[in-house]
């Protein structure tokens, strides 16, 4: 399976861009690369996800690298309501999403 | 539209018992995926369901078992309760499979707590 190796813990202050790195070397050449964010007490919640190309959308932007083997997460503004626990997560088959132990985000006021 | 709903939300069991959670999908998604978390560290896969049929098993024993009912609602039984068993467990629901890129939709979780 492959897996995703991403820091520990991130600070931000507040209104500034975060840029959230994955790695994940072993990729396939199918396999989608998804993020997710935790907040304290609550169920994962999507964040965007991607195959090949950089994604954009109303919470985030996704950079995929050339060779697909990281990725970057931007969070353009970071709002103290971005605080959480980001996963990246690379889809490797039909049947298993593997979460790692995510990165902890915190935002500074 | 609701979402994904899960009971009961909290639950305490002594070791041996055994559990049923339960999981509401999202209106719409017939794929329904169960993960345990255990404090401090991110879900684990535990199996997915698509139409009623086991798509796919993370490394769980057979005392982990599941259903999905024809209105995609889902069942997790865990059988003969261990102390590591303690976790959130969380539903997860989506239309199709869990890949191609489908986007989760995840309940708020069952607290399990194993004495």
């Amino acid at each position: 399976d492959a897996k995703t190796t991403q820091p520990n813990s991130m600070e931000s202050n507040e209104e500034e861009p975060v840029h959230l790195p994955c790695n994940h070397s072993t990729i396939s050449g199918t396999d989608y690369i998804h993020w997710y964010r935790q907040l304290p007490s609550q169920g994962p919640e999507y964040v965007i996800h991607g195959l090949t190309s950089n994604v954009n959308n109303r919470m985030a932007s996704l950079a995929i690298a050339e060779d697909r083997k990281s990725s970057t997460l931007i969070l353009h503004r970071a709002t103290l309501r971005d605080a959480a626990v980001y996963y990246c997560i690379v889809e490797t088959s039909y049947d298993k999403v593997i979460f790692g132990p995510g990165t902890s985000l915190s935002v500074i006021p | 539209e609701t979402g994904v709903t899960q009971s009961p939300t909290h639950l305490i069991k002594t070791r041996g018992q055994q559990v049923t959670l339960r999981c509401s999908s999202q209106s719409g998604h017939n794929t329904v995926s169960w993960y345990q978390q255990a404090l401090g560290q991110g879900p684990q896969f535990i199996f997915q369901y698509y139409r009623e049929e086991e798509n796919g098993r993370g490394n769980f024993p057979p005392r982990f078992s599941g259903l999905q009912f024809p209105n995609y609602s889902s069942e997790l039984n865990v059988n003969a309760l261990e102390l590591d068993d303690s976790a959130l467990y969380l539903c997860a629901s989506s239309l199709g499979y869990g890949g191609g890129g489908n986007e989760q939709f995840f309940g708020p979780g069952t607290r399990l707590t194993v004495l």
